[in-house]
């Protein structure tokens, strides 16, 4: 099992572009999660989706979308990069209610991705 | 509001010796869990351990045990006979209600531990 994979790993954009970063899971988890990671930072929720068909706002979700595409796949759009949204991006996923594969860990761990590196210009 | 506070930046332990990494949440509800994460250079976030607020004996995970003591309201993570490899950045984070609805994390700012050989 991959657990939870993120495309791509590094992004440069300019100001203005706009792009979205992808995550899926196979790891038949219902909830999925996009964080971000400010230098010298804890992370911080920007979108949820506490199962398939529904998304919520997180802590800081002003400048992004998201699209809970199906049970395994997760995506975080920015419509117009800003060097503000300078970052690292994690997704991660979890099984509230306990875990549905062979992974270690109880209840609702969150798994996370590698993270997306990305800078705006 | 749901805070989590790490008030050690930065720590050094002697390799083989014993580490205590302070967390203390502030949350007004009964239900909630407590995770402890460790994020090397290299980027990722790996899952060391967790413990419920329900639960009554302290989580132990190998090397790793969470002393959580409910009434401080603190979930420290001691990280016994220290080696080389556990030099990273560690975070504490907490989710609030019961583990079946999906929580969010909500994160500290971390604690970088060094170990010395």
């Amino acid at each position: 099992n991959a657990g939870v994979t993120q495309t791509p790993k590094f992004q440069v954009l300019k100001t203005g572009q706009s792009m979205t970063l992808q995550c899926a899971q196979d790891m038949n988890h219902n909830s999925m999660y996009w964080y971000r990671q400010d230098p010298g930072m804890g992370l911080r929720l920007i979108y949820y989706s506490a199962s398939e068909g529904t998304t919520d706002k997180g802590e800081v979700p002003n400048g992004y979308n998201v699209s809970r595409l199906n049970k395994r796949e997760f995506s975080l759009r920015l419509e117009s990069a800003a060097p503000s949204q300078t970052s690292v991006y994690f997704c991660a996923s979890s099984a509230p209610g306990g875990t549905s594969g062979n992974y270690r860990g109880s209840t609702d761990t969150q798994y996370f991705g590698p993270g997306t590196r990305l800078t705006v210009l | 509001a749901q805070k989590i506070t790490q008030t050690q930046p930065g720590m050094f332990v002697q390799e083989k010796e014993a580490v205590t990494l302070d967390c203390t949440y502030d949350t007004s509800d009964q239900s909630y869990g407590l995770f402890w994460y460790k994020q090397p250079s290299s980027g990722e976030m790996i899952f060391l351990i967790y413990q419920g607020s329900y639960d009554e004996q302290n989580a132990t995970e190998g090397r790793y045990s969470l002393n959580f003591q409910k009434a401080r309201k603190s979930a420290n993570l001691v990280i016994s006979a220290s080696q080389l490899g556990d030099s990273a950045m560690y975070f504490c984070a907490m989710r609030e209600g019961f583990y079946n609805q999906g929580g969010k994390l909500i994160f500290g700012q971390g604690t970088e531990l060094s170990v010395k050989p």
